[in-house]
């Protein structure tokens, strides 16, 4: 079975602080992982993905992250917050399952950003 | 440009009037699904088609209808809506059938009220 868990609702940072969004997956298969962002009144675009190439991936603006199969995680990082950053986040895995293919998303982090 | 166009993008609407939410999307894509969003849960898929006239639930198909008769296109159908179906919808797309190595292009959403 999949499953996917964003470990925290909502995470507040100072602008050019690093943000941490935590992601953690259970899969009976190997999984492709994404995080999504969604700013406010707009649709899911991609950030970053992991399909079992390099375990550490790099995305849009200055975000990335990391594939730990041992600690089944795939936590989102920046090194500086910006404002433009506040959104919220969606981590999803995705893979094949006895009788098809399931897409499972995250319930969502949303990012403050303090100036 | 491609996209992933839904209309309507608001909806109000009352309990049992029949209504259509279009999907069409301009990128050749064989795997189309339709997710519906609510506060707390993250992004619930509700059917998805790997092609043409192959459809298959998602998670929540209760209460919702499909068709996939022509390769861009993919309606999702409310013969009767009730209050709880009351969310913002997603449409999306990707290139292969479901392929984890393929990313997900959304729609910009459309919210629906069930009065």
């Amino acid at each position: 079975a999949q499953s996917v868990t964003q470990l925290d609702s909502h995470v507040s940072v100072s602008e050019g602080t690093p943000v941490l969004l935590r992601c953690n997956y259970s899969s009976s298969y190997s999984p492709s992982l994404f995080w999504y962002v969604q700013h406010p009144n707009k649709g899911l675009q991609l950030l970053l993905k992991y399909t079992s190439a390099a375990t550490l991936v790099k995305g849009i603006n200055g975000f990335e992250a990391e594939f730990k199969k041992s600690e089944t995680s795939f936590h989102l990082t920046k090194p500086s917050a910006h404002m433009s950053d506040a959104a919220e986040y969606f981590c999803v895995v995705t893979g094949p399952y006895t009788g098809g293919f399931k897409t499972i998303f995250g319930a969502g982090t949303r990012l403050f950003v303090k100036a | 440009e491609a996209q992933v166009t839904q209309n309507p993008r608001y909806l109000i609407t009352v309990t049992g009037k029949k209504l259509t939410v279009t999907c069409s999307q301009n990128m050749n894509h064989e795997y189309m699904s339709w997710y519906r969003q609510d506060p707390g849960l993250g992004l619930r898929q509700i059917y998805y088609s790997m092609n043409v006239e192959v459809t298959d639930k998602g998670d929540v198909p209760e209460g919702y209808k499909v068709s996939r008769k022509e390769k861009r296109n993919f309606p999702l159908i409310l013969e009767s809506p009730s209050p709880n179906q009351t969310s913002l919808y997603f449409c999306a797309s990707s290139l292969h059938r479901g392929s984890g190595a393929n990313v997900l292009t959304f729609g910009a959403g459309s919210r629906l009220t069930v009065l």
